[in-house]
C-alpha cells in the first residue's frame, strides 16, 4: 500500500498571502494524484486531479504541480473560504490511499 | 445538480449489522462507478469499497474485506454498503461519492454526499 505524507501538519496563513502544501508518496504515482479540500461537518471537495488538472467550479488560485513522488497544491492568493484541511489521495496503486491531512488555519 | 444522500447510520453493537443506502439523482446512475469512503471521528479519509457502473465488478478494502458488501439498484439510482460483523474501529462516517471518471473509472470521487454516522458499541 502506497503511503502518502502531507506536509506540514498544520499550516498558519493570513488571508492575501499565499500557500504551499506538500505530499509524497512512499513510491512514484506517477501523475495520478489528487487534492481535496475538507471543512468541519462537510464533505471533501475535489480540487485537483492527475497532479495539475482543476476540477469543475474550482477557483484558479488552486494549482498542483508534481509527479512521482513529490506534489505540492499551491493556493495563490487566499480567500478567507480556503481555511479548511486539505487531503491528497493516490490512484495509481490498489488500494487508493489518502494524506493524513494538512490543516490550514488563520494566523 | 447531482446529488447524493447517504441514509441507515446509526448505533449498532458489535458483531451487528447494519445496511447504508445512497440515493442519487441528477445525473446518469447507470454510467458511473460508486465508492464508500469513510473517516473516522477527527481522522483522515480511507476508501472502503467500489463498484462498476452495471455492479458486475467490486473491490474493497483489506480491513473490510470478507465483512462488507458493496451493491447497486440502478433502477433506483440506489448505492448499498452491506455491513456485518462490525467491528470497534468501523465507527466513522461513512461517504457515497461517484467516480469521476463515469465508464472507465478514475478512481477520483467529484461528488460525495453528506454522510451517514455508524457508530459500533456495546
Amino acid at each position: 500500500e502506497i503511503v502518502l505524507t502531507q506536509s506540514p501538519a498544520t499550516l498558519s496563513l493570513s488571508p492575501g498571502e499565499r500557500a504551499t502544501l506538500s505530499c509524497r508518496a512512499s513510491q512514484s504515482v506517477s501523475s495520478y494524484l489528487a487534492w481535496y479540500q475538507q471543512k468541519p461537518g462537510q464533505a471533501p471537495r475535489l480540487l485537483i486531479y492527475d497532479a495539475s488538472n482543476r476540477a469543475t467550479g474550482i477557483p484558479a488560485r488552486f494549482s498542483g504541480s508534481g509527479s512521482g513522488t513529490d506534489f505540492t497544491l499551491t493556493i495563490s492568493s487566499l480567500e478567507p473560504e480556503d481555511f479548511a484541511v486539505y487531503y491528497c489521495q493516490q490512484r495509481s496503486n490498489w488500494p487508493q490511499t489518502f494524506g493524513q491531512g494538512t490543516k490550514l488555519e488563520i494566523k | 445538480e447531482v446529488q447524493l444522500v447517504e441514509s441507515g447510520g446509526g448505533l449498532v453493537q458489535p458483531g451487528g449489522s447494519l445496511r447504508l443506502s445512497c440515493a442519487a439523482s441528477g445525473f446518469t446512475f447507470s454510467s458511473y462507478w460508486m465508492h464508500w469512503v469513510r473517516q473516522a471521528p477527527g481522522k483522515g479519509l480511507v476508501w472502503v469499497s467500489r463498484i462498476n457502473s452495471d455492479g458486475s465488478s467490486t473491490s474493497y478494502a483489506d480491513s473490510v474485506k470478507g465483512r462488507f458488501t458493496i451493491s447497486r439498484d440502478n433502477a433506483k439510482n440506489t448505492l448499498y454498503l452491506q455491513m456485518n460483523s462490525l467491528r470497534a474501529e468501523d465507527t466513522a462516517v461513512y461517504y457515497c461519492a461517484r467516480d469521476h471518471g463515469g465508464y472507465d473509472s478514475s478512481g477520483y470521487h467529484d461528488y460525495w454526499g453528506q454522510g451517514t454516522l455508524v457508530t459500533v458499541s456495546s
